[in-house]
């Protein structure tokens, strides 16, 4: 199965600041990328599909990119919504596999 | 507006059995592939299986090993996980989730329920 790695496994930010979180793959992906939002007692939330791609209604602020192996979310300019626990998931393969997640936490 | 109500959870015995149900709305359910997702308590996200629109097709993880089965019920706009041979280490919320399109393959969850907290204990 394809093992999903997230760096870094805390992130500390003050709000206004850029964030930046990284998944890695431990193989080559087509770009079945997703990103989700995860804030405390609640359902995951879709952010970012296709690597890329914005989910309906998810700020302009957040972004995607990269491709193969590596894949980056970043989120430009925090703000107090947005504080919680980040997964990546691949969709490339079964079984779908997760990252063990990154806490973007207040600083 | 699309809602997804997981039910069914609670506590069984190691070695027993329960049925998860996920009853949809706001979409038309019998288009869209759906699936489980399950989270321990104070961990990340665990993809348990998938099924598509038509129910033909089904997928488990590995850790499944024949103990769970994925199940759909489109007149009723209901999802099902009928679990046996349960273990401690399946004690999580267990979420139901919508695939992003009717197929399983390459395939993403866009709408998740609220979850349905299992514990395994004697």
């Amino acid at each position: 199965e394809i093992v999903m790695t997230q760096s870094p496994a805390t992130l500390s930010v003050s709000p206004g600041e850029r964030a930046t979180l990284s998944c890695r793959a431990s193989e080559r992906l087509r770009d079945y990328l997703a990103w989700f939002q995860q804030q405390p007692g609640q359902a995951p939330r879709l952010l970012m599909y296709g690597a890329s791609t914005r989910a309906t209604g998810v700020p302009a602020r957040f972004s995607g990119s990269g491709s193969g192996t590596e894949f980056t979310l970043t989120i430009s300019s925090l703000q107090s919504e947005d504080f919680g626990v980040y997964y990546c998931l691949q969709y490339d393969e079964w079984p779908l596999t997760f990252g063990q997640g990154t806490r973007v936490e207040i600083k | 507006e699309v809602q997804m109500l997981a039910s069914g959870g609670g506590l069984a015995q190691p070695g027993g059995s329960l049925r998860l149900s996920c009853a949809a709305s706001g979409l038309p359910f019998s288009s869209y592939g759906m699936g489980w997702v399950r989270q321990a308590p104070g961990k990340g996200l665990e993809w348990v299986s998938a099924i598509s629109a038509s129910g033909g097709a089904t997928y488990y993880a590995g850790f499944v090993q024949g103990r769970f089965t994925v199940s759909r019920d489109n007149s009723k706009n209901t999802l099902y996980l009928q679990m046996s041979n349960l273990r401690a280490e399946d004690t999580a919320v267990y979420y139901c989730a919508k695939l992003f399109s009717s197929g399983t393959f390459n395939n993403f969850f866009d709408y998740w329920g609220q979850g349905t907290l299992v514990t395994v204990s004697s």
